[in-house]
């Protein structure tokens, strides 16, 4: 049971790059997560899912993309990196009951951006 | 709206010292609260938390009391150690009117060093 998996763990993009971050959970949540994270501001919610095949925005879609095509994986895309998006980004997840209510996050991936 | 205020730090404390990280909320429903604990290079892990008022979250010598009154969930531990030197993010998930999102909301985060 690895719980929640990130990858990569690290990367270095130039401006104008794309890439992709890749979510994975085994506990079979339906809910899950990506927040970004900087120095002084906590964590804050990029985007969101409820469920397979459902996305929503969070506090600061804007630059990204994501997609859930399978329940245990969550996928965040940057289509064109600015290095405003140089942060620490995590994943998390969370069983749909309202009893438990606990988000299991990811180890991170760093991205930085020339 | 929704929000988290927590003691901005650091905070440096010699080992045994008496630890307390203040943390107070807004909400316009009826939170749950939480305290997570971010160790060096690694995600956030849950450390307590309390789904309404007048609960006491507990665990690892760590306390925080759910106080309505106050809005508050200040942080408590009676004698840290060195392996306690984390970042602490206090957190609320609002059960939003029959929603069961449970979006986290939270603060700014207050690190912690503990020295020997």
């Amino acid at each position: 049971n690895a719980g929640v998996t990130q990858t990569p763990k690290f990367r270095v993009l130039k401006t104008g790059q794309s890439m992709t971050l890749l979510c994975a959970q085994d506990m079979n949540h339906e809910y899950m997560y990506w927040y970004r994270q900087d120095p002084g501001m906590g964590l804050r919610l990029i985007h969101y899912s409820v469920g397979e095949g459902t996305t929503a925005k969070g506090e600061v879609p804007d630059g990204y993309n994501v997609s859930r095509l399978k329940k245990q994986n969550f996928l965040l895309g940057l289509e064109s990196a600015a290095p405003s998006q140089t942060s620490v980004y995590f994943c998390a997840s969370r069983d749909q009951s309202a009893r438990q209510e606990t988000q299991y996050f990811g180890p991170g991936t760093r991205l930085l951006v020339l | 709206g929704n929000s988290v205020t927590q003691m901005e730090g650091p905070v440096t404390l010699s080992e045994e010292a008496f630890l307390t990280i203040n943390c107070t909320y807004t909400a316009t429903g009826y939170p749950s609260l939480f305290w997570y604990v971010q160790y060096p290079g690694e995600g956030l892990q849950l450390l307590l938390k309390a789904t309404k008022a007048d609960d006491k979250g507990s665990n690892k010598g760590f306390e925080a009391t759910y106080r309505k009154e106050t809005t508050s969930f200040h942080l408590e531990k009676g004698s840290v150690q060195v392996s306690d030197s984390a970042v602490y993010f206090c957190a609320l998930s609002e059960r939003d009117r029959g929603s069961t999102l449970g979006r986290l909301y939270f603060g700014r985060g207050t690190q912690l060093t503990v020295w020997p």
